[in-house]
């Protein structure tokens, strides 16, 4: 059974960059016609997806966040990863990747704030 | 932004049935949207239950079903669990782009 683990730093200045890593186990980010995605959810509100990428390396992103957001796969880690520049207090969020929507990590929290 | 419209609560009773409904703001809800849906328990992580409209996941419980219904997704819980108290979460695919709808809080009373 696939595994995912969201991890980053909980803290995050305005302005600055976010950057997040999914640590995959029981399945290879490089196989199949898998896709990988992250989404976002603010303390008591509702989940937001941010984008996805293919294990080929295709990727789509929400058109609120494709200027700011960045997804990529390190095979050689078997991880996602996810940038999200220029953040403010609106992307404060408990953040998720998943497999193909089906298998979800448990989320990180990410709070932005000086 | 594609907005996606869910009840924002219902409440059933044990035992009762119930269907959550899933709209898009374009238009009527085809099988091409690929309509998801995730029930996330209070403090929990999303969990994954329905895909493209009506597949369950190996771990989907039988009373949880999902369909097409007026142009608009939905999922119907049969025999309601007090367990089933939750969020609900619809999933729609905008060619290439996902957007959630913004949940439907059940409860179960």
């Amino acid at each position: 059974q696939v595994q995912l683990q969201e991890s980053g730093p909980g803290l995050v200045e305005p302005s600055e960059t976010l950057s997040l890593t999914c640590a995959v186990s029981g399945d290879s980010v490089n196989s199949g016609n898998n896709y990988w995605s992250w989404i976002r959810q603010p303390p008591g509100k509702g989940l937001e997806w941010i984008g996805y990428i293919y294990s080929f390396g295709g990727t789509n992103y929400s058109p609120s966040l494709k200027s700011r957001a960045t997804i990529s796969l390190d095979k050689s880690k078997n991880q996602l990863s996810l940038k999200l520049n220029s953040v403010t207090a609106a992307d404060t969020a408990v953040y998720y990747c998943a497999k193909t929507l089906a298998n979800w990590g448990q989320g990180t929290l990410v709070t932005v704030s000086s | 932004q594609t907005v996606v419209t869910q009840e924002s609560s219902l409440t059933v009773s044990p035992g009762g049935t119930v269907t959550l409904t899933c709209a898009s703001g374009t238009g009527a809800v085809t099988s091409s949207y690929y309509p998801h849906w995730f029930q996330q328990k209070s403090g929990q992580a999303p969990r994954a239950l329905i895909y493209n409209t009506g597949t369950k996941h190996s771990w989907t419980p039988a009373r949880f079903s999902g369909s097409l219904l007026g142009g608009k997704a939905a999922l119907t819980l049969s025999g309601v669990q007090p367990e089933d108290e939750a969020d609900y979460y619809c999933l729609l695919f905008y060619g290439g782009v996902w957007v959630f709808g913004g949940g439907t809080k059940l409860t179960v009373l």
